[in-house]
């Protein structure tokens, strides 16, 4: 079945550091989704994008859907303390089909 | 607020016995999902509806099943528990199967089968 790719699995950054992640795709998606997910909770929508080429962005977050469509990326600027969590993209190729979850990238910040 | 509610956040079992996890959610969701969550391996979907006394199985059913007699509430059943149905599981809720909506979700029961 489809299959998702998140790099990297894992981060510790310092605090007030840039962070980058992707996620890659071996079909076309139509929608991209990144979620994070708190300790102890369930994950939370920070971003979606419906367009091939579109940059979106949430405060410190930017996610930007990749124009091959198989690829995506999440950007956050200026880290802190409370971005700690597991991120999460997820994908559909038309709006009918099931949401896929990649595997996730953990990410630790360092005060 | 959308909210999602599990029933339990720890549960313990023996093998072989029978588990129900509940979930609620309180905003007229038509659709509703159970995820396992494993490290290394994501979110995989168990079973989802997207009406009341619907079900369609996800990516990985065996040895699950669901119950939804009420809009509401959607519940998982591990019928026979077994140690590899260890796992953190989740419960999500959106509101239209047609247009890539929001997943709620609750905030997980982490399982151990003993």
């Amino acid at each position: 079945g489809q299959q998702l790719n998140q790099s990297p699995q894992s981060m510790f950054i310092q605090e007030g550091e840039d962070v980058s992640m992707n996620c890659t795709s071996s079909s076309i998606f139509n929608t991209w989704l990144w979620y994070k997910q708190d300790p102890g909770e369930g994950p939370v929508l920070l971003i979606a994008l419906y367009k091939a080429g579109e940059l979106t962005s949430n405060g410190r977050l930017t996610a930007q859907f990749g124009i091959t469509r198989k690829d995506s990326f999440l950007n956050i600027s200026a880290s802190i303390p409370s971005d700690v969590g597991i991120y999460f993209c997820a994908g559909q190729e038309t709006s009918y089909d099931k949401v896929i979850f990649g595997p996730g990238t953990s990410l630790s910040v360092i005060p | 607020d959308v909210k999602v509610t599990q029933s339990s956040r720890y549960l313990v079992k023996r093998t072989g016995e029978k588990v129900f996890l509940e979930c609620v959610q309180d905003m007229d969701h038509e659709n509703m999902f159970w995820y396992r969550q494993d490290p290394g391996l994501g979110l995989r979907l168990i079973y989802f509806s997207y009406d009341v006394k619907m079900k369609e199985k996800g990516d990985i059913p065996e040895g699950y099943s669901v119950s939804r007699e009420k809009k509401e509430r959607f519940s998982l059943i591990l019928e026979s528990a077994s140690t590899n149905q260890t796992s953190m599981y989740l419960c999500a809720s959106s509101s239209d199967r047609g247009y890539t909506d929001t997943q709620y979700f609750g905030p997980g029961t982490r399982l151990t089968v003993l």
